[in-house]
């Protein structure tokens, strides 16, 4: 079975600021991705990043980056320079890389809400 | 562009009503799921396919159930709907062998 686990229920940041939101998890698969999705107030899941766990570099989209420590089973998610438009709730989520059934189901954890202050 | 569509987006309906909720997918992918989002839960999966004729039960499936008779559709049925089914609904498809789950705009099921 797999566990997601977000600590922070609601995070605040200025604007241009850099924020860190924390995702630890729990497997016992050896092969996993894990996911961040962001949920504005509009109400749909938009994909942000990605990390595999066999991925020895951390995973960066634009101002998106994934700090990937294995050893720890943290998989944060890292917004520099934070823009208004940030604010939303953001999901950490993982699966586990294996063909058959079940393989392809994600795993959320409840999930963070920030906020970005002007 | 392709894309993934629920309808309707909002319903209200009543304790004991049947009830269906489309997803429809015009990526081509194999895979799709449904998702239940409440607060204080996140995302939770109801049911997903990884292909036509092919149903699979997710971590709260009871109350609900699926059929998968072409690639583009995946509905969700409430058999009989309850007050602890009302929830947002989402459904989200994804390539078979690719990692990202793409999501749909979500429904708002209310049940009265």
């Amino acid at each position: 079975a797999q566990k997601i686990t977000q600590t922070q229920p609601g995070m605040f940041v200025q604007e241009k600021e850099a924020v860190t939101l924390d995702c630890t998890y729990d497997t016992s698969d050896q092969s996993y991705g894990l996911f961040w999705y962001k949920q504005p107030s509009s109400g749909e899941m938009i994909f942000l990043i990605y990390q595999g766990s066999y991925d020895e570099q951390n995973a960066t989209e634009g101002r998106y980056s994934l700090n990937f420590q294995k050893a720890r089973k943290s998989a944060n998610l890292v917004i520099s320079a934070s823009q208004l438009g940030d604010s939303a709730m953001y999901f950490c989520a993982m699966r586990a890389l294996y063909s058959g059934a079940g393989s392809y189901q994600l795993t959320f954890g409840k999930g963070t809400k920030l906020s970005v202050i002007p | 562009d392709a894309e993934i569509t629920q309808s309707p987006r909002h319903k209200i309906t009543e304790t004991g009503r049947q009830v269906t909720l489309a997803c429809h997918q015009t990526w081509n992918h194999n895979n799709m799921f449904w998702y239940r989002q409440d607060l204080g839960h996140g995302l939770r999966l109801i049911h997903y396919s990884y292909g036509v004729q092919d149903t699979n039960k997710g971590e709260v499936s009871d109350g609900y159930s699926v059929s998968r008779s072409n690639t583009e559709d995946l509905p969700l049925t409430l058999e009989s709907a309850a007050s602890s089914q009302t929830s947002v609904y989402f459904c989200a498809s994804s390539e078979q062998g690719a990692d990202t789950q793409y999501f749909g705009p979500g429904t708002r099921l209310t049940v009265l």
